[in-house]
């Protein structure tokens, strides 16, 4: 497509239950990236994907949150078990060169947790 | 640690003037930056960025500068328009190589 795109862009769940969270890149971009956004912070780093596997995990906050990207295209974000504290924008972002270069962000999902 | 962080939260112009939103870093090892621009309910967007073998950059009515001497970076917009309204970040690629690290923002108000 012509951008990243995110979906759902609103979410509301109950807390303890399982979400998941959709992007896809930019045709082409072998680079992809979670971040999440909390309200007035930058963007805080997640998980950066080369092709399908995962080559930095290291902004996980716990085991709850888990990422993957099958056949390189399409990534999903799970978080289990899910808590009040989880309420953030969830962004998405893609790239050509990877590396941490700059790189397309899509629109986000907004995750509440009630 | 990695941080990158800005002086000021908020600045706000009139319309037609130049503004000049600064941001501080503390690795002195990062090798590329980039200012990012969003808007509400929007993901951030690219504006420019550089390299540290670099010390200005320019753009369409946007110009970074980037001091490594005193780890500082800065973003000029020239003739700020509404359309300008938003909230301007700065980062920086992390020593790893595989990411961006943010600062919190300076929310750019414009008046008409």
């Amino acid at each position: 497509g012509a951008g990243v795109s995110q979906t759902p862009s609103n979410k509301v769940t109950e807390k303890g239950k399982y979400v998941e969270l959709r992007c896809d890149p930019i045709s082409g971009h072998t680079a992809l990236y979670w971040y999440r956004q909390s309200l007035g912070q930058g963007p805080e780093f997640l998980i950066y994907f080369q092709g399908t596997g995962a080559a930095d995990d290291s902004g996980l906050p716990n085991d709850r949150f888990f990422a993957v990207r099958p056949e390189g295209s399409v990534s999903t974000l799970k978080i289990q078990r899910t808590e009040r504290g989880d309420s953030a924008v969830y962004l998405c972002a893609s790239s050509l060169k990877g590396q941490g270069y700059g790189y397309t962000f899509g629109s986000g999902t907004r995750l509440t947790v009630v | 640690g990695e941080n990158v962080g800005l002086h000021l939260p908020t600045l706000s112009v009139q319309e037609g003037d130049n503004s000049i939103i600064n941001c501080a870093y503390s690795n002195s090892a990062s090798d590329y930056f980039i200012w990012y621009k969003q808007e509400s309910g929007k993901g951030p967007q690219f504006i420019i960025d550089i390299r540290s073998n670099m010390d200005k950059r320019q753009g369409q009515r946007v110009t970074v500068l980037l001091n490594k001497t005193v780890k500082h970076l800065s973003l000029q917009i020239a003739a700020t328009q509404p359309g300008d309204s938003a909230v301007y970040f700065c980062a920086e690629r992390n020593q790893a190589g595989t990411a961006l690290i943010f600062g919190k923002g300076t929310t750019l108000s414009v008046s008409s």
